[in-house]
């Protein structure tokens, strides 16, 4: 198995711009999580899926964020408008029946904002 | 230990030694907890976990200690090599919320020859 995919690997966008983030689980994992990574914060969980149904997402910072997971192989993270304070490694990780714990993570999204 | 901020807490070793790395943990009610291991341009993988009925667990080269009493977690890396060079996070998982992990802010493991 390839693990968790995301793309893209770097995103440079200008303040005001659309971003979307993707992610491709690993196949047959029923959870799907979104992490933020910023040397302040650390990992923080925006929000995650169980069954492509989102159940917490209290995680998220503003309603400029949002996320969709239309099937079992596909999910997106979304900005609308981007800022410069969402410059961050954003992360998906998938899992198999434990939740969080058994969590195996893609190589991340490195988005600046300018 | 933990810090919260721009820098992260640094730990120097030499190839060969034994290294130890602490986590203190926010939360009594935690009842798993996990170690990761996050190299430079990937993400978080994971190392080893414990459960808080247990207060030692040992793998390959790692063993992981809890004291639930100053809630305090390690982990313990035997022979460190230069491959163990990383930042590791501590995780902690609240009872009766089997889904959500609080990462801890992380140290990073310098190995030098």
């Amino acid at each position: 198995d390839a693990g968790v995919i995301q793309s893209p690997r770097h995103e440079v966008t200008e303040m005001g711009q659309e971003v979307t983030l993707r992610c491709k689980p690993i196949s047959g994992h029923d959870y799907l999580f979104w992490y933020r990574q910023t040397m302040m914060r650390g990992l923080e969980l925006l929000i995650y899926f169980n069954n492509n149904v989102p159940i917490d997402d209290s995680g998220m910072p503003e309603d400029r964020f949002s996320a969709k997971m239309p099937n079992a192989s596909f999910s997106t993270l979304k900005i609308q408008p981007s800022e410069p304070r969402d410059s961050a490694v954003y992360f998906c990780a998938s899992s198999l029946g434990r939740g969080a714990a058994g969590a195996f993570f893609g190589q991340g999204t490195r988005l600046t904002v300018v | 230990g933990e810090s919260v901020g721009l820098h992260l807490p640094t730990l120097s070793v030499q190839e060969g030694d034994n290294s130890i790395i602490n986590c203190a943990y926010s939360n009594s009610a935690s009842d798993y907890f996990i170690w990761y291991k996050q190299e430079s341009g990937k993400g978080p993988q994971f190392i080893i976990d414990i459960r808080s009925n247990m207060d030692k667990r040992q793998g390959q080269r790692v063993t992981v200690l809890l004291n639930k009493t100053v809630k305090h977690l390690s982990l313990q890396i035997a022979a460190t090599q230069p491959g163990d060079s990383a930042v590791y996070f501590c995780a902690e998982r609240e009872v009766g919320n089997t889904d959500k992990l609080i990462f801890g802010t992380g140290t990073r493991l310098q190995v030098f020859p």
